[in-house]
C-alpha cells in the first residue's frame, strides 16, 4: 500500500496569515493516463471530510481561491495564502491512484 | 445536489454482526462506483472497500477482508456494508463516498454524514 505522511501535524495560525502543508507519498502518484491522483481534505470539528482540492491543484466547486495545491510525483503542498477562523480543522492528503485509497495521519489547524 | 444518507450504526457485541447502507440520491447511481470510508474516535480516516457501478470489481482494506462484505443495489439507489465478526478496533463512524456526477472525474468529492458503530461488551 501508498504511505501518506503528513507534515506538520499541527499548526496555529494568525487570521490573515499563510499556512503550509506538506504531504509526501512512498510511490508516484503520476498514473499512465497522465494524471496525478492526488487530494486534499478539511474535516471541521464534527463534519465529514469536505472536498478542497483534486488531481493536485484543481479546487472543487465552492472551495475559496485561498486555498491552492501543488506538487508532482511524491511531493505536494496545500497551501491556504490567508487563513480565516472558518479553516479551522484537520487536514488530510489522499490518493486514489490505487483503487484502495490511502490517506496521510492528518494536519490540525488551529487559529492562534 | 448529491445526498448520501448511512444509516444502520449502533452498539454490538464483540463477534457480532452489522449492516450498513447508504441511500444516495441526485446522481445517478448506476454509473459510479462508490466507496466506504471509516473514522475511529479521535482517529484519521481508513479507507475500508470499494464496489465498481455494477457491483462485479471489489476491493477491501486487509484489516477487513474476509469480515465484511461491500454490496449494492442500483435499482433501489443503495449501498450496504455487512459487517461480520466485529472487533472492538472497528469501532468507528462509517462514511459512504461517492464520485462527482458529471465533468472532472473526482472519486471521493461527497461524503455522507456516516453512521457510529461501537463494538463492545
Amino acid at each position: 500500500d501508498i504511505v501518506m505522511t503528513q507534515t506538520p501535524l499541527s499548526l496555529s495560525v494568525t487570521p490573515g496569515q499563510p499556512a503550509s502543508i506538506s504531504c509526501k507519498s512512498s510511490q508516484s502518484l503520476l498514473h499512465s493516463d497522465g494524471k496525478t491522483y492526488l487530494y486534499w481534505y478539511l474535516q471541521k470539528p464534527g463534519q465529514p471530510p469536505q472536498l478542497l482540492i483534486y488531481e493536485v491543484s484543481n479546487r472543487f466547486s465552492g472551495v475559496p481561491d485561498r486555498f491552492s495545491g501543488s506538487g508532482s510525483g511524491t511531493d505536494f503542498t496545500l497551501k491556504i495564502s490567508r487563513v480565516e477562523a472558518e479553516d479551522v480543522g484537520v487536514y488530510y492528503c489522499m490518493q486514489s491512484i490505487q483503487f484502495t485509497w490511502t490517506f496521510g495521519q492528518g494536519t490540525k489547524v488551529e487559529i492562534k | 445536489e448529491v445526498q448520501l444518507v448511512e444509516s444502520g450504526g449502533g452498539l454490538v457485541q464483540p463477534g457480532g454482526s452489522l449492516r450498513l447502507s447508504c441511500a444516495a440520491s441526485g446522481f445517478t447511481f448506476s454509473s459510479y462506483e462508490m466507496n466506504w470510508v471509516r473514522q475511529a474516535p479521535g482517529k484519521g480516516l481508513e479507507w475500508v472497500s470499494y464496489i465498481s457501478s455494477s457491483g462485479s470489481t471489489i476491493y477491501y482494506a486487509d484489516s477487513v477482508k474476509g469480515r465484511f462484505t461491500i454490496s449494492r443495489d442500483n435499482a433501489k439507489n443503495s449501498l450496504y456494508l455487512q459487517m461480520n465478526s466485529l472487533r472492538a478496533e472497528d469501532t468507528a463512524v462509517y462514511y459512504c463516498a461517492s464520485p462527482q456526477p458529471g465533468g472532472d472525474y473526482v472519486p471521493g468529492a461527497n461524503w455522507g454524514q456516516g453512521t457510529l458503530v461501537t463494538v463492545s461488551s
